[in-house]
This record gives C-alpha cells, sequence and structure tokens, in this order.
C-alpha cells in the first residue's frame, strides 16, 4: 500500500495525558499536512511541512500541540496535557507541490478520545 | 470567517438521477477547486479538482463547474449510485497553499 498511513487509528486518553500520531506520507510527497476534523465540520488546516520545514501554523494549534517532520519523511503530532475539546479525528495529508494546483491526498485519519 | 461554503447541509437523490452538490467561496485569489468524498471513519478521497482557468472539468460520472463571477462551484455526478451515498466536501487553494474545506453535503443515493 502506497498511501498515507497514520497510526495509531484510534487513541482513548484520560484528560491530561500526552499522545503523539505518526504519519507515513506517500513516498516522494514533499509537502505534509495535519488537519484535524470533528463532528458536522470540514477538516480545518492545523499545520503544514515543506520536506522538513514547517511552512505554516494555524492559530488553533495552540503550543499545546507540536508537530516534527524530521529528515523530510515521516511525521509526528503530539498533543501535551490532553483535553477533552481535543477529541477529533486527525488527518495527515501529503502532496507533491506543483506550479499548477496541489492536491493532497489524506491518510485514513486518528480518532482520538479524551475522557 | 468561513471563506469556502456548503449550505446544503444533506441531499437526497434517487439511483440512477443527477446529483448536484454546490459550494460558495468569498476569497477571489482562490485559483484551484478540489472536491473530496468521505466515508465514515475514513479520511477524505480526492474525487476531482478544477483550475481557475478552466470553468469545467469531467472524469466519469463525475463533472465539476466553475463560475467565477459568482464564486461558485458545482459537482455533478451522473447517474448516481447508491455508493455515492457519502460526504462531499469542497476545497480552495490560492497559489498552491493549503486547502480551504466547507463543512460538508451528506449525499444520500436511495433506490
Amino acid at each position: 500500500d502506497t498511501g498515507v498511513s497514520q497510526n495509531p487509528r484510534h487513541k482513548i486518553t484520560k484528560r491530561g495525558q500526552n499522545v503523539t500520531f505518526r504519519c507515513d506520507p506517500i513516498s516522494e510527497h514533499n509537502r505534509l499536512y495535519w488537519y484535524r476534523q470533528t463532528l458536522g465540520q470540514g477538516p480545518e488546516f492545523l499545520t503544514y511541512f515543506q520536506n522538513e520545514a514547517q511552512l505554516e501554523k494555524s492559530r488553533l494549534l495552540s503550543d499545546r500541540f507540536s508537530a516534527e517532520r524530521p529528515k523530510g519523511s515521516f511525521s509526528t503530532l503530539e498533543i501535551q496535557r490532553t483535553e477533552q475539546g481535543d477529541s477529533a479525528m486527525y488527518l495527515c495529508a501529503s502532496s507533491v507541490s506543483t506550479p499548477v494546483g496541489n492536491t493532497i491526498y489524506f491518510g485514513e485519519g486518528s480518532w482520538l478520545t479524551v475522557v | 470567517d468561513q471563506q469556502v461554503k456548503q449550505n446544503s447541509p444533506s441531499l437526497s437523490v434517487q439511483e440512477g438521477r443527477i446529483s448536484i452538490l454546490n459550494c460558495d467561496y468569498t476569497n477571489s485569489m482562490f485559483d484551484y477547486f478540489l472536491w473530496y468524498k468521505k466515508y465514515p471513519a475514513e479520511g477524505p478521497t480526492f474525487l476531482i479538482s478544477i483550475s481557475s482557468i478552466k470553468d469545467k472539468n469531467e472524469d466519469g460520472r463525475f463533472t465539476v463547474f466553475l463560475n467565477k463571477s459568482a464564486k461558485h462551484l458545482s459537482l455533478h455526478i451522473v447517474p448516481s449510485q447508491p455508493g455515492d451515498s457519502a460526504v462531499y466536501f469542497c476545497a480552495a487553494s490560492f497559489n498552491t497553499d493549503k486547502l480551504i474545506f466547507g463543512t460538508g453535503t451528506r449525499l444520500q443515493v436511495f433506490p
């Protein structure tokens, strides 16, 4: 399978705990994105990388959230001191930047439930 | 500030008929538009896209229309099939930047 891979697919954690999600993008895709989706909403942009450089972070990304993409390959999204409001599906996507348009391809998502 | 809007939360269509999903945007700088389909508990799947230099793009049963003056795009599915039942998101971007998504329209195709 050469698609975007995310794990774990599901995570239940207690409030205040830290969680980390991993994303493996499609090979040779130089851009990697993190989005968050809650019920009844579309995916909301969190952050993206071009290679290993984090180019943009949404103001939705509080200081409890941190994302890394060492060596421009896989990426991790860590949430510290989780809150119930962090419960959502966290989506990773990747793309190849082109001069025409930017089609991004999503993984299957990681569900986070904070209890 | 919702830059991409899907004002119809749901749509119900009979199998074999046309499904038309609509999307409006406010930012005239957007130059690339996409439609994604999403099943429950899965990530969105790319369907079709259109550049702002075009007004129509077709791929099999799916056609996307872009009306730049009205800042409106639509997705036509002909003929609709039960397997098309899902949530459809439109998305837009500017200058190959990140995608901004609408809130989605749930399509149900009944026999």
